[in-house]
This record gives structure tokens, sequence and C-alpha cells, in this order.
């Protein structure tokens, strides 16, 4: 079955404490990416990576990095997580840039104490 | 900037009615335009796209619209069900594959 596997799906956190969110997707995309979901403001993309090794900075990059080591793989890591990160986040892959059928995991959601 | 908006942030309708969810788009370069569905406690999930050079599209029970004069893109939807109430996002695609989705319209469907 293609899908879009994140975990974990929930996860409490102090803030400073590093973490990690990892995202596999099994369709063999080149285009990958991050985003948040908050209430009024929608999606909003993170990061995205269109292919191993290249990454890219998307909206709100800010307190987040990620890298592309494999093609099935792109961790999210919060370095040191702040109370202002505390959303829904989703992974998604596109078989290609500029495909429009992104397909997304099932979420993460963070709170930062 | 570029910005993609949904005009109404709820809808309600009765179950077996038709459906119609609009969306305001302000960038004119973007190849496609696509509509999302996301049922509570899932990722959006695909529904249908349309390049920017048609004005209407058709799927199972769905058609979109678009409407380049005025910026304007709308989601019918055929004899609305239950399982149809989700948050809908209008989206569009820019150069290098990014995604910029608008802020969502609540769909909620009445027995």
């Amino acid at each position: 079955e293609a899908q879009v596997t994140q975990n974990p799906r929930y996860l409490i956190t102090v803030t400073g404490k590093k973490l990690t969110v990892t995202c596999s997707q099994n369709m063999n995309h080149e285009y990958m990416s991050w985003y948040r979901q908050d209430p009024g403001l929608g999606l909003r993309q993170i990061y995205y990576s269109m292919n191993v090794e290249v990454t890219d900075k998307g909206d709100v990059p800010e307190g987040y990095k990620v890298s592309r080591k494999e093609k099935r793989n792109f961790p999210l890591i919060l370095e040191s997580p702040s109370p202002n990160q505390t959303s829904l986040y989703f992974c998604a892959s596109t078989s290609h840039p500029g495909g429009t059928e992104a397909f997304f995991g099932q979420g993460t959601r963070l709170t930062v104490v | 900037g570029e910005s993609v908006g949904l005009h109404l942030p709820t809808l309600s309708v009765q179950e077996g009615d038709n459906s119609i969810i609009n969306c305001a788009y302000s960038n004119s370069a973007s190849d496609y335009f696509i509509w999302y569905k996301q049922e509570s406690g899932k990722g959006p999930q695909f529904i249908i796209d349309i390049r920017s050079n048609m004005d209407k599209r058709q799927g199972q029970r769905v058609t979109v619209l678009l409407n380049k004069t005025v910026k304007h893109l709308s989601l019918q939807i055929a004899a609305t069900q239950p399982g149809d109430s989700a948050v809908y996002f209008c989206a569009e695609n820019t150069q290098g594959g990014k995604l910029i989705f608008g802020q969502g319209t609540e769909l909620s469907v009445k027995p």
C-alpha cells in the first residue's frame, strides 16, 4: 500500500530538548516536504527536498532542520524546541517537483511545554 | 505576495444537496490548482486538480471550475453525503513544486 508514515503521532516535550520526527515513503517519490498546520493559518511549508541530498527552506524554516540521506526518508529535526513550535506537523511526498498529488502522512501532534 | 484564500470558513449543507466551496487566488503564474480534503485526525488527501489552461474538470461527484478572469476556483460536490464532511483546502503549485494552501473551509453535512 502506498503510504507516508510519520512517527511519533503524538509527542509532548520540554523546551530545549532536541527531538526528531521521522517520515518515510514507499512510493519512490523524489519530492518530499514538511508542513505545519495551525488554526487560522492553514498549512505552511517548513522545508522541502527535491531529491537525495537536496533540501531547501520553505516559508517557515526557523527552528527546524531536515536531512535527505535516502530517497525514502525525510526526518524533521528540532534542535531546541520552543513553545511556539507547538503544532500539527505533516510530511508529504510527491512523485516529482510540480506534481499535484501529494501524499500526506497521518500527522504528528507536537506540544512543547 | 502569493496567497490562496477561501471565502467562507464554514459551510453547512443538507445531505443530498449540492455543495459549492469557493477559493480566491492571487498568483496567476501557477500551472495547476488543486483541491484537498482533510478528514478529522488525518492528513490532507488529493481530490482533483485542474490545469491553468482549463476552466472545468469533472471527477466522480466533484467538479472544479476555474475562472482566471476573476482568479476564482470552486469545488462542486454533487449529492453531498455525510462522508463528505471535512475541511477542504484549495492549493496551487508553483515553480519548483511548492504547494501553497488556502486556509480551508469546513464542510458539515446535516442528515
